[in-house]
């Protein structure tokens, strides 16, 4: 069974301060992403890394940084955080080989920022 | 740029009742088709998906869904839902080109069963 944790599972920051959500996965995918998920917009895509060393830019950027230091890893991080950007995150991993079954992406827990 | 509609935000059915969820996509090609389903305060699951091949595929807990070209839907039904039924359903699709399955959500809907 694919294993994808998050930390924390809630968080409370004020805003201009930095924060980061940490994401681990136990899967040996190489892919691995960051969402965000609001009423009305289900969940979109930040950003999303191919493996370790690489961050690649989701649909909705802007305000965040990613990380990727191994493959297990991948860290989302706010460096000025706003109120606009309470939500909650989920990150996930997943393969991509032409397969089928490799196609699924496996989401964690999530995590729920609060920016006040 | 590709685009996931599902028109219903919420939907209540009585325990037994069938259950539809309707899902519309826009791509110019046919994409890799997913649904997933969230429990609350969970991550979300994998229902089923369809690549190609016969249009009704089945997924876990009675679940299936029909794809259909001309209409660019993919509409997740189940013939009797349960009070654990109960959750956000969300329709999602996938270019999968260039080693990358990105995927695009629908707003997602909003399943209540009353018991």
């Amino acid at each position: 069974e694919a294993a994808v944790t998050q930390s924390p599972r809630n968080k409370v920051a004020v805003t201009g301060g930095k924060v980061t959500l940490s994401c681990n996965q136990t899967n040996n995918h190489n892919n691995m992403y960051w969402y965000r998920q609001d009423t009305g917009h289900g969940l979109r895509l930040i950003h999303y890394s191919y493996g370790a060393g690489s961050t690649e830019k989701g649909d909705i950027p802007d305000g965040y940084k990613a990380s990727r230091p191994s493959q297990e890893n991948f860290s989302l991080i706010l460096e000025l955080a706003t109120p606009s950007q309470t939500s909650v995150y989920f990150c996930a991993s997943g393969d991509w080989v032409g397969g089928r079954d490799q196609d699924t992406q496996y989401f964690g827990p999530g995590t729920r920022l609060l920016v006040l | 740029a590709q685009s996931v509609t599902q028109p219903d935000a919420r939907v209540t059915v009585s325990e037994g009742a069938s259950l539809q969820l309707r899902c519309k996509y826009s791509y110019s090609a046919t994409p890799y088709l997913f649904w997933y389903v969230q429990y609350p305060r969970q991550g979300l699951q994998l229902l089923l998906k369809y690549y190609s091949g016969d249009p009704v595929v089945q997924g876990v807990n009675g679940f299936e869904a029909e794809f259909s070209k001309s209409n660019s839907s993919f509409h997740l039904r189940k013939a009797s839902v349960h009070w654990s039924d109960s959750a956000v359903y969300f329709c999602a699709v996938s270019m999968a080109t260039g080693g990358n399955n990105k995927l695009t959500f629908g707003q997602g809907t909003v399943l209540s069963v009353i018991p």
